[in-house]
């Protein structure tokens, strides 16, 4: 069964920690995505990444890293730097461009 | 912010109803998509218009397209309880390179 798996589904990080949230896919897509959802406020970009060993900065992308190292993995970092982390987070690939996007069921990140 | 506005944010209906969200854009757009999303879930594909289209249809959901207004309508009809959702429309600009998101629809189903 083809799909997005993110890891994990609750992650809690203390005061000057560094989290790594997964998402790995099994479609074959080439380009995956970071997104950030607060309450009533919709999905906001973090990264996105078009081809393996790519990747470019969304809307808010201060206090986060990326990498793209193999086609079907996209982890993302939420640094120290990240002042404000507690959030919904969501994983979601496409076969690149305007296409649509296929999402994991996110990891929901809270401050200890 | 290029970001869509959902109205109304929150629609509370009988099953059997219809249930109609609408979505205004700012930019001109290559493409709109509808997503719904369940409580603590991630977004389900729903349906894709293209901006030279007026109109599509996918089971009981319809969606329109005005591009002269930068609006589009999503409508599901007869409603069921398991229709109960966040809808979410998402626009990808003529000169951008990423889908922007609107707040959302909060849709509510009563049996």
């Amino acid at each position: 069964d083809g799909g997005i798996t993110q890891s994990p589904k609750y992650l809690f990080r203390k005061e000057g920690q560094n989290v790594t949230l997964s998402c790995e896919q099994n479609l074959n897509h080439d380009a995956m995505y970071w997104y950030r959802q607060d309450p009533g406020q919709g999905l906001r970009l973090i990264y996105y990444s078009q081809i393996v060993n790519d990747f470019q900065k969304g809307d808010i992308a201060e206090g986060y890293s990326v990498s793209r190292e193999k086609k079907e993995s996209f982890p993302l970092t939420v640094t120290s730097a990240q002042k404000n982390p507690t959030a919904f987070y969501l994983c979601a690939s496409s076969q690149g461009g305007n296409q649509p996007q296929h999402f994991g069921d996110g990891t929901r990140l809270s401050i200890l | 912010s290029q970001q869509g506005e959902e109205d109304p944010q929150a629609l509370s209906i009988q099953e059997g109803e219809n249930a109609t969200m609408n979505c205004s854009y700012k930019t001109s757009i290559n493409n709109l998509q509808w997503y719904r999303q369940n409580s603590g879930r991630g977004l389900v594909h729903l349906i894709l218009i293209r901006s030279n289209e007026r109109e599509k249809h996918s089971g009981r959901l319809r969606v329109t397209l005005d591009t002269s207004k930068k609006s589009s309508s999503l409508l599901i009809t007869a409603s069921r309880a398991a229709d109960t959702a966040s809808y979410f429309c998402a626009t990808f600009p003529n000169t951008g390179n990423q889908f922007y998101f609107g707040t959302g629809t909060s849709l509510t189903v009563i049996p």
